[in-house]
């Protein structure tokens, strides 16, 4: 099975922190992606990452940064956490074969609270 | 924004067959029909993909219009634990690197017991 962890389940910050969070996966899937979610827009995709060191904006990126220094770990950076940012955070991965795009796998989420 | 409609919310009675349907009125040939559900605190969690035949898995059924601009996601036999959030998305299976996977708001399911 596909395992896709993030580093904390439940997170609490003060407003200017920066904040880290930490996903990783098991399975050597080549792409890597962060969402945030919140009540009633859905998820909406943050930044991906499709190779080690390689980093793409998705549609809400300002705020936020990524490092890909590892295949099998994406991580999300908030430089100077604002209330705004508080929102369950989704990170997914999955594998690139040949030039199609395979079915997502994603972790339990973090749920990111900032004071 | 996201290529589908969906249902805001749905309720079905337990045991019964729950049909969620998806339009997608502006698909194109390359891309298939994704379903995904997220049950409360948890991840999104996969649950079948199709093109423009009809598709099973142990989860659910996928049944595309032949026209492909809507399709309808069929739990045969919904228990409580199907109570969640269901994402159908719409993509190319073959993307470029910069392309983009949008979920919409989905439908959420109430299982009724």
């Amino acid at each position: 099975d596909v395992k896709v962890t993030q580093s904390s389940r439940y997170l609490v910050k003060r407003t200017g922190e920066k904040v880290f969070l930490e996903c990783v996966q098991d399975m050597d899937h080549e792409n890597m992606f962060w969402y945030r979610q919140d009540p009633g827009l859905g998820l909406r995709l943050i930044y991906f990452s499709y190779d080690v060191k390689m980093k793409e904006k998705g549609d809400i990126p300002e705020g936020y940064s990524v490092s890909r220094e590892k295949k099998e770990r994406f991580s999300l950076i908030l430089e100077s956490a604002s209330t705004n940012q508080t929102s369950m955070y989704l990170c997914a991965s999955n594998l690139l074969t040949s030039g199609s795009l395979d079915t997502q796998y994603f972790g339990p989420g973090t749920r990111l609270t900032v004071l | 924004d996201a290529k589908t409609t969906q249902p805001t919310s749905m309720d079905c009675a337990e045991g019964r067959a729950a049909n969620l349907p998806c339009n997608h009125s502006t698909i194109s040939g390359n891309e298939y029909v994704y379903w995904y559900r997220q049950i409360h605190s948890q991840g999104p969690q996969y649950i079948i993909h199709g093109l423009k035949n009809n598709e099973t898995n142990e989860m659910a059924s996928l049944i595309i219009t032949e026209d492909r601009k809507s399709s309808t996601l069929i739990l045969p036999h919904a228990t409580l634990r199907d109570t969640a959030v269901y994402y159908c998305i719409v993509r190319a299976r073959f993307m470029n690197r910069d392309d983009k996977i949008i979920f919409g708001k989905g439908t959420r399911l109430h299982i009724l017991p």
